[in-house]
């Protein structure tokens, strides 16, 4: 199965916002509210940031935020921040119940 | 606080299987969702299969062949067996959580690389 279509780059000046966005079909992404979302920086492991679509985990900022329309999911940060500068992957269950990673994106702050 | 820390060999010779193991510390492996991901550097995440503690595995259908996932409840670790491993197999592989069938990842490994030799 392909991975779920991101893009390979992102940027945005400090406070301001940025979206990125994971398009998938109707077997994953369209077909359920099982969207995540992971950052990851340089040289570590993934973090949980957006689950189901849109819930946060407890000790994310409420500047993250995740909605989805159709086959595509979206990851909006707002208030940008240096250390917002990461690699972004979504992921999504797919009709197999198996998890579909995104290939994911590279916010840089400018 | 739930940890995860992978183990095993960091070189593996081609055609040889890959073994590694991952210990959870601070919690049980009794319930919950187990999963393996790897990442080949410079790459995106790649989901390699998870178990639930007492269930059946489920494998990423393009591994399926040469994967082996296994929980040892007594001792609170998850292993992962790749067999006949080629260069396209080195990658940071990490150990992570679930908390239900289809549920997010929320704690996971520091990672672990393994690079295969020739």
């Amino acid at each position: 199965q392909s991975a779920l279509t991101q893009p390979a780059s992102v940027s945005g000046s400090p406070g301001r916002s940025i979206t990125i966005s994971c398009t998938g079909t109707s077997s994953d992404v369209g077909g359920y509210n099982y969207v995540s979302w992971y950052q990851q920086h340089p040289g570590k492991a993934p973090k949980l940031i957006i689950y189901d679509v849109s819930n946060r985990p407890s000790g994310i900022s409420n500047r993250f935020s995740g909605s989805k329309s159709a086959n595509t999911a979206s990851l909006t940060i707002s208030g940008l921040q240096a250390e917002d500068e990461a690699h972004y992957y979504c992921s999504s269950y797919t009709s197999s119940s198996t998890p579909l990673f995104g290939g994911g994106t590279k916010l840089t702050v400018l | 606080q739930v940890q995860l820390q992978e183990s095993g060999p960091g070189l593996v010779k081609s055609s040889e299987t890959l073994s590694l193991t991952c210990t959870v510390s601070g919690g049980s492996i009794s319930s919950y969702y187990w999963n393996w991901i790897r990442q080949p550097p410079g790459k995106g995440l790649e989901w390699i299969g998870y178990i639930f503690y007492n269930g059946s595995p489920n494998y990423n259908s393009s591994l399926k062949s040469r994967v082996t996932i296994s929980v040892d409840t007594s001792k609170n670790q998850l292993s992962l067996n790749l067999s006949s491993v080629t260069a396209a197999d080195t990658a940071v592989y990490y150990c992570a959580r679930g908390s239900r069938t289809r549920g997010p990842l929320n704690y996971w490994g520091h990672g672990t690389l393994v690079t295969v030799s020739s």
